[in-house]
């Protein structure tokens, strides 16, 4: 199984902040990586897949980046409504993955 | 209105049984690949199971094989969870999520509200 592993598993930011969430695969996952927002009490939303393409809708803020193992989610301008818990998940092989969660908070 | 809508969560004793079910509207169910993800009480998200479009082929996380089953059934529009032999580690909301493909990628593209599942005594 490919184990996936969020860093940091919390963090704390200010608005405007340039936030950056990393993601490493276990091996190789090629671009196979989604990217996930979750707010308390929600349903999680994609918000990048395929490591880099913006799903339809959210703000260009957001990017992501990376191959085979190491992946990065970055926020370039920290807003409130931002505030949530972001999941990468690997879409390479079965079994499905997720990360454990990176809870981003307003310092 | 594009969306899915999960069923059939509660209170169940351990060993026991329960059938979850979602509804999705507003797409062409037969067309898509389909999903079962839950998520503990404060814990992260955790793949179940996926479907293909006609049902034919299903995969699981190793921790319900055997356990769990599921069905879509496209002449009814519909896609199912069914769960025996509960334990209090499958204590979890239960998302019914369908999964997009963008060529040789794909993600969870549309997700329910969830369903809560409380396995204890």
């Amino acid at each position: 199984d490919i184990q996936m592993t969020q860093s940091p598993s919390s963090l704390s930011a200010s608005v405007g902040d340039r936030v950056t969430i990393t993601c490493r695969a276990s091996q190789s996952i090629s671009s196979y990586l989604n990217w996930y927002q979750q707010k308390p009490g929600k349903a999680p939303k994609v918000i990048i897949y395929g490591t880099s393409r913006l799903h339809g809708g959210v703000p260009s803020r957001f990017s992501g980046s990376g191959s085979g193992t190491d992946f990065t989610l970055t926020i370039s301008s920290l807003q409130p409504e931002d505030i949530a818990t972001y999941y990468c998940q690997e879409s390479s092989s079965y079994p499905i993955t997720f990360g454990q969660g990176t809870r981003l908070e307003i310092k | 209105e594009v969306q899915l809508a999960e069923s059939g969560g509660g209170l169940v004793q351990p060993g026991g049984s329960l059938r979850l079910s979602c509804a999705p509207s507003g797409f062409t169910f037969s067309s898509y690949w389909m999903s079962w993800v839950r998520q503990a009480p404060g814990k992260g998200l955790e793949w179940v199971a996926n479907t293909k479009p006609d049902g034919s082929q299903k995969y699981y996380v190793d921790s319900v094989k055997g356990r769990f089953t599921i069905s879509k059934d496209n002449a009814k529009i519909s896609l199912s969870l069914q769960m025996n032999s509960l334990r209090a580690d499958d204590t979890a909301v239960y998302y019914c999520a369908r999964i997009a493909f963008y060529g040789d990628s794909w993600s969870f593209d549309l997700w329910g509200r969830g369903t809560l599942v409380t396995v204890s005594s």
